[in-house]
């Protein structure tokens, strides 16, 4: 099953709280998990990635929490500012040795000021 | 300034009207792929290259040709388009990452209306 879900397809949140967006997988053989940051009209950019052996990874504010025997991975936005909103993708990808990913569906996340 | 480039950035054809899609990057990356993006259904993979004259299949190749003859090109072909391939274009490029993977650098995008 190449499929990622991903949840909630939108969410909003107050400044300063925090925001949380979920994704499941069934193929064991991904091995790289990033997320993804999109702004209307430009391309999406890297925001944040962890590999299946680490169980979380922090950067600034963004921290990836990962779940190997769940086969779930979340994004945790704290201090949730204005600037966050924007369109966020997880992402897999799948088979070593090849350049295949597969993304979620999207979380479009409003931050009231 | 490093970049992934698309031309055009805009486009309306009709259906069966051959047509491509330029990508070009100037970061020497070995790695190079194209998505389509519809509401609801996020990014989806279309074809990716991971060197010069190496592509393969990604989750939606139907309708779509690629070519990889040289390393900062990647050009998307819509031999026969067709009102299913309405969507908006991404070409994405990156080195080739370590064991913990790579970070893909998006282009602007292409805005393809088939009539």
């Amino acid at each position: 099953q190449q499929q990622v879900k991903q949840s909630p397809q939108s969410l909003i949140v107050q400044k300063g709280g925090i925001s949380i967006i979920n994704c499941a997988y069934e193929n064991t053989a991904f091995d790289y998990f990033p997320w993804y940051q999109q702004f209307p009209g430009k391309g999406p950019a890297l925001l944040i990635a962890i590999r299946p052996d680490v169980s979380e990874k922090k950067e600034g504010r963004f921290t990836i929490s990962f779940n190997k025997s769940a086969k779930q991975f979340s994004l945790h936005i704290m201090d949730s500012q204005p600037g966050d909103s924007a369109t966020y993708f997880c992402a897999a990808r799948g088979v070593r040795g090849t350049y295949k990913y597969i993304f979620g569906t999207g979380t479009r996340l409003k931050v009231l000021a | 300034e490093a970049q992934v480039t698309q031309n055009p950035r805009y486009l309306i054809t009709v259906t069966g009207k051959k047509l491509t899609v330029t990508c070009s990057q100037n970061m020497n990356h070995e790695y190079m792929s194209w998505y389509r993006q519809d509401p609801g259904l996020g990014l989806r993979q279309i074809y990716y290259s991971m060197n010069v004259e190496v592509t393969d299949k990604g989750d939606v190749p139907e309708g779509y040709k690629v070519s990889r003859k040289e390393k900062r090109n990647f050009p998307l072909i819509l031999e026969s388009p067709s009102p299913n391939q309405t969507s908006l274009y991404f070409c994405a490029s990156s080195n080739k990452g370590p064991v913990g993977g790579e970070t893909q650098y998006f282009g602007p995008g292409t805005r393809l209306l088939v009539l």
